[in-house]
């Protein structure tokens, strides 16, 4: 099993809609929780961090469910410029075993 | 400003060659990792250092090789070992708040193909 799971996509839904990704995670240390986003052949930028209480950023909303080792992203009112694949990246461990694993990420295209 | 730069931009590999891709922080930051990506797929961790004169291997290491001599520094050798080195090379740091409060920094990227 991969450490770090997402659904690959694509995803391609009309401009205005909304859409959620989903993204599990396999080791219950891991400590933090992120959603990049990466357009094509660029290095990946950060969207958002993800805390246990949830958070948001405009039109981007992030969970955390350390239960079910699950985290989300939703975007609401999408843009064509919301247009990217987006990364689930995971922190695990501690002083030298730290690690950051990034899921395969989910192709998001907005069509007008 | 500071940030990380990756060097070259492009490269070119001959069958049986070694080549080194460069990457330099001045961030001051510890932990420094390479990653992979190759077309339609994430980013896959190759080597990870933690401080200056140690590394682990991520989860593809055979065929790369890593140094941390310096605290700036991690340079990556794609050795003749890695049968299937075209790919895109990532290089980044993180900074070092944690609580989720850590950050990635990333280089612009290394794209390897073989002549």
């Amino acid at each position: 099993r991969k450490e770090v799971e997402q659904d690959p996509g694509p995803f391609n839904v009309p401009e205005g809609a909304t859409v959620a990704f989903n993204c599990t995670y396999s080791n219950s240390a891991s400590q933090s929780f992120f959603w990049y986003r990466q357009d094509c052949r660029k290095e990946p930028k950060l969207l958002m961090s993800v805390y246990s209480s949830g958070n948001e950023d405009g039109r981007f909303t992030a969970q955390l469910n350390r239960a079910s080792q699950y985290i989300s992203l939703l975007i609401r009112d999408s843009k064509l410029s919301d247009s990217a694949t987006y990364l689930c990246v995971v922190h695990t461990g501690y002083s030298s075993a730290s690690k950051i694993i990034f899921g395969s990420g989910t192709r998001l295209s907005i069509r007008p | 400003d500071g940030g990380i730069t990756q060097s070259p931009k492009y490269l070119f590999r001959k069958e049986g060659q070694n080549v080194t891709l460069s990457c330099e922080q001045n961030l001051n930051h510890d932990a420094m990792y390479w990653y992979r990506q190759d077309p339609g797929q994430g980013l896959r961790l190759i080597y990870y250092s933690q401080i200056v004169n140690d590394f682990q291997k991520g989860d593809i290491a055979e065929g790369y090789s890593v140094s941390r001599e310096k605290k700036e520094s991690f340079p990556l050798t794609v050795t003749s070992a890695q049968k299937n080195p075209t790919a895109f090379y990532l290089c980044a740091s993180i900074s070092e708040a944690g609580q989720g409060r850590e950050k990635l920094f990333f280089g612009s990227g290394t794209q390897l193909s073989v002549l």
